[in-house]
């Protein structure tokens, strides 16, 4: 089955400084992609970053960027330069499989509290 | 612009009471899902829809029903039979394509309370 966890329900950080939120997964598969989405308090839900797994060169979106290790099955958000809009639920997700489309399956989402 | 609309953003429902969701897209988008949201949780799978005139249960499909006659719309209907209907309810659109590389695209949600 394909399973994603995020370890930490929830972290904290102090405005400008770096956080990283982890993320681990199972899948058979071999060439699928990996997302993280953040939810803020307005609770929509928006595409921070995603990753191809066969792109050994790891996604970077601005202050956000990824460390993905392929052969852990991990797939960590770093976010730098934190900012108080940075504030949210941020969910790790990647396709169930073959089989299903393109139909994701999500972590169960780590709480980001930036403080002033 | 594309994009997915949910109506209503409030919902509130009298016990014993059928209510519908909306979910319209314009993303020409085939595949549509809906998620359950419970506070501070992540989000769990209702109803999907590959194909008009299709779906299939998720997870937590018991008191909830579908139904997919335009490829535009996938309306959510809770149903009596759900006993803790309360929580944040989040209508997702894709390409069925596996491996997908643009995800999911989300409505803004509609909050339902048991009054």
């Amino acid at each position: 089955a394909q399973t994603v966890t995020q370890s930490q329900p929830e972290m904290s950080v102090q405005e400008a400084e770096t956080v990283t939120l982890s993320c681990t997964y199972d899948t058979s598969e071999n060439n699928y992609y990996l997302f993280w989405y953040k939810q803020p308090p307005s609770r929509q839900m928006i595409l921070v970053i995603r990753q191809e797994a066969y792109k050994q060169q790891n996604a970077t979106e601005n202050r956000f960027s990824v460390n993905f290790q392929k052969a852990a099955k991990s797939f960590s958000l770093k976010i730098s330069d934190s900012q108080l809009g940075d504030t949210a639920m941020y969910f790790c997700a990647f396709p169930k499989g073959n089989n299903a489309g393109n139909m994701l399956t999500f972590g169960g989402g780590t709480r980001l509290m930036v403080k002033p | 612009d594309g994009g997915i609309t949910q109506s209503p953003k409030y919902l509130f429902r009298k016990e014993g009471q059928n209510v519908t969701l909306s979910c319209e897209q314009n993303l020409n988008h085939d595949a549509m899902y809906w998620y359950r949201q419970d506070p501070g949780q992540g989000l769990r799978l209702i109803y999907y829809s590959q194909i008009v005139n299709d779906f299939q249960k998720g997870d937590i499909a018991e008191g909830y029903s579908v139904s997919r006659e335009k490829k535009e719309s996938f309306p959510l209907t809770v149903t009596s039979a759900q006993k803790n209907p309360t929580a944040f309810y989040l209508c997702a659109s894709s390409t069925p394509r596996y491996p997908g590389g643009d995800g999911y695209t989300f409505g803004s949600g509609t909050r339902l309370t048991v009054v």
